[in-house]
């Protein structure tokens, strides 16, 4: 099994503010999903990256894909008290099966 | 939107005792996950079909969880005899590539 590790495990941060969770591992994966889920849900899929150096946007949300395909970064800017959930990153190397990690359980106060 | 259904969102019930949950996927999606998360943790695999076939279920305990998938279609996942350590929320998710889509979950108690 691949680990992925996420950084911070809890962020509390008031509306406005900017900031970054952090996935990584030392296993190489050939695509790495960024997931949210809220209490009680199940998790929906953000973004997918799959190529090296890779940046996507999402409105308010910048996902990377590190150049050696073993972490990534997620990026919110102005946080909104919508944006308060559990943020999920999860890899794959074959067999579609997803590895995830424990998650940021992020809190955005108004 | 097309989406994976599960059946109960909740359950409750006491150890020894056994207990199912059922999942349809997306229509014509064929691959079907089975995962359990534990509060405080990401999801972790139990077990893969692709088609009706078990493609991996390395990490399902097998002397008291079974998983089902007759058809090809949905599938039903149980647990005989429940133990308290088994409380947790079981999440299916089904894919037709590489895209894996979740269902809302059954959330176990056990007491």
């Amino acid at each position: 099994t691949q680990l992925l590790e996420q950084s911070p495990q809890f962020l509390s941060i008031q509306e406005g503010e900017n900031l970054t969770v952090y996935c990584n591992s030392s296993s190489v994966f050939s695509s790495l999903q960024w997931y949210r889920q809220e209490p009680g849900e199940g998790p929906v899929l953000l973004v997918t990256v799959v190529t090296g150096g890779e940046v996507k946007k999402l409105k308010r949300l910048t996902f990377q894909f590190g150049d050696a395909r073993k972490d990534s970064s997620l990026h919110i800017t102005a946080a909104q008290p919508g944006d308060t959930g559990l943020y999920l990153c999860a890899g794959t190397d074959s067999g579609y099966a997803l590895n995830f990690g424990k998650g940021t359980s992020l809190l955005v106060t108004p | 939107e097309a989406e994976v259904a599960q059946s109960p969102r909740y359950k409750i019930t006491e150890k020894s005792q056994a207990v199912a949950f059922w999942c349809d996927p997306i229509s014509g999606h064929a691959t079907l996950y089975w995962y359990r998360q534990i509060l405080g943790q990401g999801p972790e695999l139990l077990v893969q079909f692709q088609d009706e076939s078990v493609v991996d279920d390395s990490q399902l305990p097998k002397d008291r969880f079974s998983a089902e998938r007759l058809k090809g279609v949905d599938s039903t996942l149980k647990i005989q005899p429940a133990e308290l350590g088994d409380s947790a929320m079981y999440l299916c998710a089904s894919s037709l590539h590489d895209e894996q889509f979740f269902g809302p979950g059954t959330r176990l108690t056990v007491l």
